[in-house]
């Protein structure tokens, strides 16, 4: 079955420091992979997505950004991060015949 | 571009009684898929239901069963004999095909619906 591991499950940032989250699928190739962002009781945000490596699509203007240097690795990065940038970030996976499958997420919190 | 719509941001119902949670889409497309997913606590997205457009007849799994009007571009999701583990957010999401890119789609959230079950 289709498996997303995600981490990490927390992490506290300073202001202007770096970030880097990792997503990688298990049990599916070439799968369409989505990152997600979610702040505090609200919906899930779409922010990047990625049809194959190297091939990256953003759907919001932000302070990230996203790689995809394998094809069942996807990473949301940034060079130095804002208070605006807390939030539960949510790593996704989708395949015709599998459907989606979500990562556990990770709850960033910027200080 | 497709949104969709939950006008609930929270309901409770009591423990064994039967609840409907409401979802509005807005889309040009024929052909699509709509589901309903669960977030616990836990915050891990968990799929409820799902619903192929092309499909007359209402999904149903266990005791959820959706109501799917598409004329009315309406999905909405009906929890029979309430259990205190269903109390989550409830969140209805619409399968979008990404423009220019054969075979890629993509979900679009709703608001989501916090739902309380009361003993």
């Amino acid at each position: 079955s289709q498996t997303i591991h995600q981490w990490p499950a927390t992490l506290v940032q300073p202001v202007g420091s770096p970030l880097s989250l990792e997503c990688t699928v298990e049990g599916t190739s070439n799968p369409n992979l989505y990152w997600y962002r979610q702040a505090a009781g609200r919906g899930l945000q779409l922010l990047f997505y990625s049809v194959g490596i190297g091939q990256i699509s953003s759907e919001v203007p932000q302070n990230l950004s996203a790689s995809r240097p394998q094809d069942r690795q996807f990473i949301l990065s940034s060079k130095k991060l804002l208070l605006s940038d807390s939030g539960f970030y949510l790593c996704a996976a989708a395949q015709a015949i599998r459907g989606y499958t979500f990562g556990s997420g990770t709850r960033l919190t910027v200080v | 571009a497709q949104t969709v719509t939950q006008s609930q941001p929270e309901m409770s119902v009591q423990e064994a009684e039967t609840v409907t949670l409401s979802c509005t889409y807005d889309t040009s497309e024929s052909d699509y898929y709509l589901f309903w997913y669960k977030q616990p606590p836990s915050r891990q997205m968990i799929l409820v239901i799902r619903q192929e457009a092309y499909k007359q007849q209402n999904a149903t799994e266990n005791r959820f069963s959706v109501n799917f009007q598409k004329a009315a571009k309406s999905f909405s999701l009906k929890i029979s004999d309430s259990q205190l583990g269903d109390a989550a957010m409830y969140f209805c999401a619409y399968r979008s095909a990404i423009p220019g890119i054969q075979g890629a789609q993509k979900l679009v959230f709703g608001q989501g619906t916090r739902l309380t079950i009361n003993p």
